[in-house]
């Protein structure tokens, strides 16, 4: 079946500390991999995506590569902010626009 | 970029009351919508498939007879909440993807925080 496995948080980090969010998958067929922010009491955004093998998604300093071999899609920023405070949901999408959800990891950063 | 409209944000209402939530695609045709629900602190997890002009795919578990789903058009789909209780109190959050485009990007709406007193 489809799955996603997402490290627990919640993290707490000062700003311009370096962040991982370890994320693997379980998927029939070919996803895509995202990862979705969620900002207090707001929807979900996406914040990148990748499509295939060997992409790299960034956006804001993120960044996330799809590596087909250990089935992973860590999130990963060389120096968070306060404003990066927020829930941090990686998904996948095999077809159908249906999509997985990880349980989510909330990053809390430090002045 | 393509907008997923939600509405209300928030609600509150008593229970053994019915509360409709609406979910609009504001600049592109949506024939497939999802509703999702989330708890504190937990993943959003898939109730239902709103498809336009046909009956909605429910997940297991999910009653359907509690949470129907009207997907009338191409750009709105409604979840109603009918007589609710305090354990349906959550985070509802819908999205829609661009069609027939596959493994495309989401639009979520901005969620309804629905509480039942």
């Amino acid at each position: 079946g489809n799955s996603v496995t997402q490290m627990e948080g919640p993290v707490t980090l000062s700003e311009e500390a370096f962040l991982t969010i370890n994320c693997t998958y379980t998927a029939t067929g070919y996803p895509s991999l995202f990862w979705y922010v969620q900002y207090p009491g707001e929807g979900l955004q996406l914040l990148l995506k990748a499509t295939k093998a060997d992409d790299k998604g960034s956006n804001k300093g993120f960044e996330a590569t799809y590596r087909k071999e250990t089935t992973s899609f860590h999130l990963e920023k060389g120096s968070v902010q306060v404003s990066d405070s927020a829930v941090y949901f990686c998904a996948l999408s095999v077809s159908g626009n249906q999509f997985y959800f990880g349980t989510g990891t909330s990053l809390t950063v430090i002045p | 970029g393509a907008v997923v409209s939600q509405h209300p944000s928030r609600v509150i209402c008593k229970s053994g009351t019915s509360v409709k939530i609406e979910c609009r695609s504001l600049d592109f045709q949506a024939t497939t919508m999802f509703w999702y629900r989330q708890f504190p602190k937990q993943s959003l997890m898939l109730m239902a498939t709103s498809n336009e002009g046909s009956k909605a795919t429910y997940e297991q578990g999910v009653e359907k007879d509690k949470f129907l789903i009207n997907h009338a058009s191409l750009t709105l789909s409604t979840l109603t909440v009918t007589s609710a209780h305090p354990e349906d109190s959550s985070f509802y959050i819908c999205s829609a993807s661009r069609s027939p485009v596959l493994n495309t990007e989401a639009f979520f709406g901005q969620g309804t925080r629905l509480t039942v007193v």
